[in-house]
């Protein structure tokens, strides 16, 4: 089955400067890429997602690669503010199947002002 | 539209007894799901049910059952709470994306 792995586990950054979360997953028919933001004590909530029919996609401040080739994707975030400040979790599927997401184990953020 | 509704938020059980988690979605979304978080970690799957009528372990089913008792509704239940099961709940139902509830912080003690 699908693995997807998440670095770093921890991430600081000053606020201003760019942030960058790494997944690696392992089912090579895996073409679905979402991406979660879960606030201190919230709930997880997608912000950025990607298929593999596409290398990257941009939401303001947020973009996502994806390698097919290499298996890995990325979250990108510039100017970061201490709003980013949260746990981010990557997640690959195989979507036109309807699968469960697999979950990266997530990656806390924080923004120092 | 309320998306997805866990009740309760909060609770604290003594170790043996029992409890039943409610999730409700108005979505009209086929799957559902309930995965746990422990501090510091990531999301645990515990259940899953496809559509109304089934229902499939995930990586962690000891010591929970789950009904799906309508396609709106999937409970979570805890016959024997033990402090291994202190943690956060989450249910969640999913079309193309996963939308999560607000979560249900449980302590046995």
């Amino acid at each position: 089955g699908e693995n997807v792995e998440q670095h770093p586990s921890t991430l600081s950054v000053q606020e201003g400067d760019s942030a960058v979360i790494k997944c690696t997953y392992s089912d090579s028919a895996s073409n679905y890429f979402p991406w979660y933001k879960q606030e201190l004590g919230k709930r997880p909530q997608l912000i950025i997602d990607i298929r593999s029919n596409v290398g990257e996609k941009k939401d303001q401040r947020i973009a996502v690669t994806l390698n097919k080739t290499a298996k890995h994707f990325s979250l990108h975030i510039t100017e970061t503010q201490p709003e980013d400040s949260a746990v981010y979790f990557c997640a690959a599927s195989i979507a036109d199947r309807g699968q469960n997401f697999v979950f990266g184990p997530g990656t806390r953020l924080s923004v120092l002002p | 539209n309320a998306g997805v509704t866990q009740t309760p938020k909060f609770q604290v059980l003594k170790t043996g007894q029992s409890m039943t988690l409610q999730c409700a979605q108005d979505m009209n979304h086929n799957s559902m799901y309930w995965y746990r978080q422990d501090p510091g970690m990531g999301l645990r799957l515990i259940y899953y049910s496809a559509s109304e009528g089934t229902t499939d372990k995930g990586e962690v089913p000891n010591g929970y059952n789950v009904s799906r008792l309508n396609k709106r509704e999937f409970s979570l239940r805890l016959e024997s709470a033990a402090p291994s099961q202190t943690s956060v709940y989450f249910c969640a139902s999913k079309i193309k994306d996963y939308t999560f509830g607000s979560g249900t912080r449980l302590t046995v003690v």
